[in-house]
């Protein structure tokens, strides 16, 4: 089915520890999102994609960094996790900025 | 900072029974979206409504956009177990970032 693929789905970090959270979607879309979901907060956007080869920081994007390494594709990497970190993360998609497709999301825990 | 809120937080009502939740939001914006999401999963979109509509229906859902006020409306008619779900508004401004309030939590008692 066509959409947006999120891997890994569970993730067990240790403090300190680098990881990348990788997003694919089959959509032809030009624009990706990747947005963190915490209790009571919503969802915050970390950095976006507007289109191929270009990434902008979103609302918290301090301790990420991102690759959009082709349409296809936005990655999201942690360099040091800190238990702050520890969260629901969301890639998104879209074609025309009317109506976003989400992944499933990858539920991060830094210990 | 988030752009919209959403107000109640929370909504219990009985299956058959309309729901109706409203978000406020600050600044201009080209369109607002409605999206829902059941527990443990992604984000569905419902509907978008652009800032020159004043409302919109997709089935047993109507939005409504009030862009004096800054606030819109959803109902959700005729309401099913099934509806029970988190629902979010998300503003798009010009500057292409959807921002999203923190939702609201709708529970339908069968």
């Amino acid at each position: 089915n066509a959409g947006v693929t999120q891997t890994p789905k569970f993730q067990v970090l240790k403090t300190g520890q680098s990881m990348t959270l990788q997003c694919a979607q089959d959509m032809n879309h030009n624009s990706m999102y990747w947005y963190r979901q915490d209790p009571g907060m919503g969802l915050r956007l970390i950095y976006y994609s507007a289109s191929e080869g270009t990434t902008d920081k979103g609302e918290v994007p301090n301790g990420y960094n991102v690759s959009r390494l082709n349409k296809r594709e936005f990655s999201l990497r942690l360099e040091s996790a800190a238990p702050s970190q520890t969260s629901v993360y969301f890639c998104a998609s879209t074609w025309d900025r009317e109506g976003y497709t989400f992944g499933s999301g990858t539920r991060l825990t830094v210990v | 900072s988030q752009q919209g809120e959403e107000d109640p937080q929370a909504l219990s009502i009985q299956e058959g029974e309309n729901a109706t939740m409203n978000c406020s939001y600050k600044t201009s914006i080209n369109n607002l979206q409605w999206y829902r999401q059941n527990s443990g999963r992604g984000l569905v979109h419902l509907i978008l409504i652009r800032s020159n509509e004043r409302e919109k229906h997709s089935g047993r859902l109507r939005v409504t956009l009030d862009t004096s006020k800054k606030s819109s409306s959803l109902l959700i008619t005729a309401s099913r177990a099934a509806d029970t779900a988190s629902y979010f508004c998300a503003t798009e401004r010009a500057n292409s970032k959807l921002t999203f309030g923190k939702g609201i939590t709708l529970s339908v008692r069968p």
